[in-house]
């Protein structure tokens, strides 16, 4: 079975700072993809970015890039210039594409940034 | 705006009701995943829907169910809800079939009390 774990429960950054989301998964399979997703309180769940495992670029999309470490299992987000905007909690998770694509979660992390 | 709608918005209901929870998926996806989210939690994989058919269920007994129709749209069945069913309920569609197309997209969701 997949876990994702993200140990930190919250963090704070200040605006146009960067700051760093951590997340590390555990699974036995190698063709995957991992996502990070952000949830403001308005709750509607908002895919950030996307990274499949076969591919050794790392992701980005504008201000958001991820640190892929494959063989180390761990898969952070790295926020930059940070935008009150950005408050929210985000969740870091895990997918095997094919037959059964469910989506397996982390707890979850609540970034606020200070104005 | 992910094109993904849900009804209701809200929902309160008693211990031992019946209630059903709807899912528009986006245009042009296939695949409909159901995830239950309790408060400050990671979503939960209930199950999926492709082709009309369950394709792979997370650990929830059988009073939750589900259906999809032939136009990919989608619902939630709960019956003898119980307090613990309380939680915010998530549809996520996707196009299964396309490699590299399997990227979920979320619904507001809709949020569920049972007194």
């Amino acid at each position: 079975a997949q876990t994702v774990t993200q140990s930190q429960p919250e963090m704070s950054v200040q605006e146009a700072e960067t700051v760093t989301l951590s997340c590390t998964y555990d699974t036995s399979e190698n063709n995957y993809y991992l996502f990070w997703y952000k949830q403001p309180p308005s709750r509607q769940m908002i895919l950030v970015i996307r990274q499949e495992a076969y591919k050794q670029q790392n992701a980005t999309e504008n201000r958001f890039s991820v640190n892929f470490q494959k063989a180390a299992k761990s898969f952070s987000l790295k926020i930059s210039d940070s935008q009150l905007g950005d408050t929210a909690m985000y969740f870091c998770a895990f997918m095997t594409p094919g037959a059964n694509s469910k989506l397996t979660f982390g707890k979850g992390i609540t970034l606020s940034v200070r104005p | 705006e992910t094109g993904v709608t849900q009804s209701p918005t809200h929902l309160i209901k008693t211990r031992g009701q019946q209630v059903t929870l709807r899912c528009s998926s986006q245009s042009g996806h296939n695949t409909v995943s159901w995830y239950q989210q309790a408060l400050g939690q990671g979503p939960q994989f209930i199950f999926q829907y492709y082709r009309e058919e369950e394709n792979g269920r997370g650990n929830f007994p059988p009073r939750f169910s589900g259906l999809q129709f032939p136009n990919y749209s989608s619902e939630l069945n709960v019956n003898a809800l119980e307090l613990d069913d309380s939680a915010l309920y998530l549809c996520a569609s996707s196009l299964k079939g396309l490699a590299g197309q399997e990227t979920q997209y979320f619904g507001p969701g809709t949020r569920l009390l049972v007194l």
